[in-house]
C-alpha cells in the first residue's frame, strides 16, 4: 500500500530535549516536505526536499533541522524544543513537478 | 510566509444543503487544489485545477479555477453528514519547486 508513515503519533516532551520525528514514504517521491498546523493559520511549511541530500527552508523553518541521506526518509528534527513548537506536524510527499502531495497521519507534539 | 484567504472559517448546515467555499490570493497561481482534512487524519486531494475558468467535478464537489486565477471555488451539494471536516485549499505557482501554498481551512459541520 502507497503510503506516508509519521512516527511517533503523538509525543509530549519538555523545553530543551532533542528529539526527532521520523517520516517514510514507499511511493519513490522525490519531493518530500514537512508542515506544521495551527489553530486558525492552516498548513505551514516548515522545510522541504527536492531529491536527496537538496533540502530547503519553507515559510517556518526557524527551531528545525531536516536531513535527507535517503530518498525514502525525511525526518525532521528538534535540537532545542520550546513551548511555541507545539504543534500537529505533517509529512507529505509528491513526484517531482506533480501536483498530487500524500500527506502522512501527522505528529501532535506538546513542548511543555 | 504567504496564507491564501480562505472564507467562510466554519460552516454548521443541516444534511441537505448545498456549500460554497471560496479561496482567494493576492498573487497568480497556476495550480489550485482543494484538500479535506477528516478527524486525527492528514489532509487528502479531492480536486486539482491546471487552467484558469476550469470547472472539475467529483462526485457532488465541484471547484473552479478563478478566471483571474488569483481565486477559487468549491462548492458541495447535498451535504452528508461525513462531509464533516476541515477544507483546505493550496496554490501552487509552478516553476523549478512544488511548494503549496495553503490556505487557512473551512470547518465544515453538517448536522443530520
Amino acid at each position: 500500500e502507497a503510503q506516508v508513515t509519521q512516527n511517533p503519533r503523538y509525543l509530549i516532551t519538555v523545553t530543551g530535549k532533542k528529539l526527532t520525528v521520523t517520516c517514510s514514504q514507499n511511493m519513490n517521491h522525490e519531493y518530500m516536505s514537512w508542515y506544521r498546523q495551527d489553530p486558525g493559520l492552516g498548513l505551514r511549511q516548515i522545510y522541504y526536499s527536492m531529491n536527496v541530500e537538496v533540502t530547503d527552508k519553507g515559510d517556518v523553518p526557524e527551531g528545525y533541522k531536516v536531513s535527507r541521506k535517503e530518498k525514502r526518509n525525511f525526518p525532521l528534527i528538534l535540537e532545542s524544543p520550546s513551548p511555541n513548537q507545539t504543534s500537529l506536524y505533517f509529512c507529505a510527499s509528491s513526484r517531482k513537478f506533480e501536483e498530487t502531495q500524500y500527506f502522512g497521519p501527522g505528529t501532535r507534539l506538546l513542548v511543555l | 510566509g504567504q496564507q491564501l484567504n480562505q472564507s467562510p472559517q466554519s460552516m454548521f448546515i443541516q444534511e441537505g444543503e448545498d456549500v460554497s467555499m471560496n479561496c482567494t490570493s493576492s498573487s497568480i497561481f497556476n495550480t489550485w487544489l482543494w484538500y479535506k482534512q477528516d478527524p486525527g487524519e492528514g489532509p487528502v486531494l479531492l480536486i486539482a485545477l491546471y487552467k484558469a475558468g476550469e470547472l472539475t467535478s467529483n462526485g457532488r464537489l465541484t471547484a473552479q479555477f478563478g478566471i483571474t486565477r488569483k481565486d477559487s471555488f468549491l462548492n458541495i451539494s447535498a451535504s452528508i453528514p461525513s462531509d464533516v471536516g476541515i477544507y483546505f485549499c493550496a496554490g501552487r505557482r509552478g516553476g523549478a519547486t512544488n511548494k503549496l501554498i495553503f490556505g487557512t481551512g473551512t470547518l465544515l459541520a453538517v448536522q443530520p
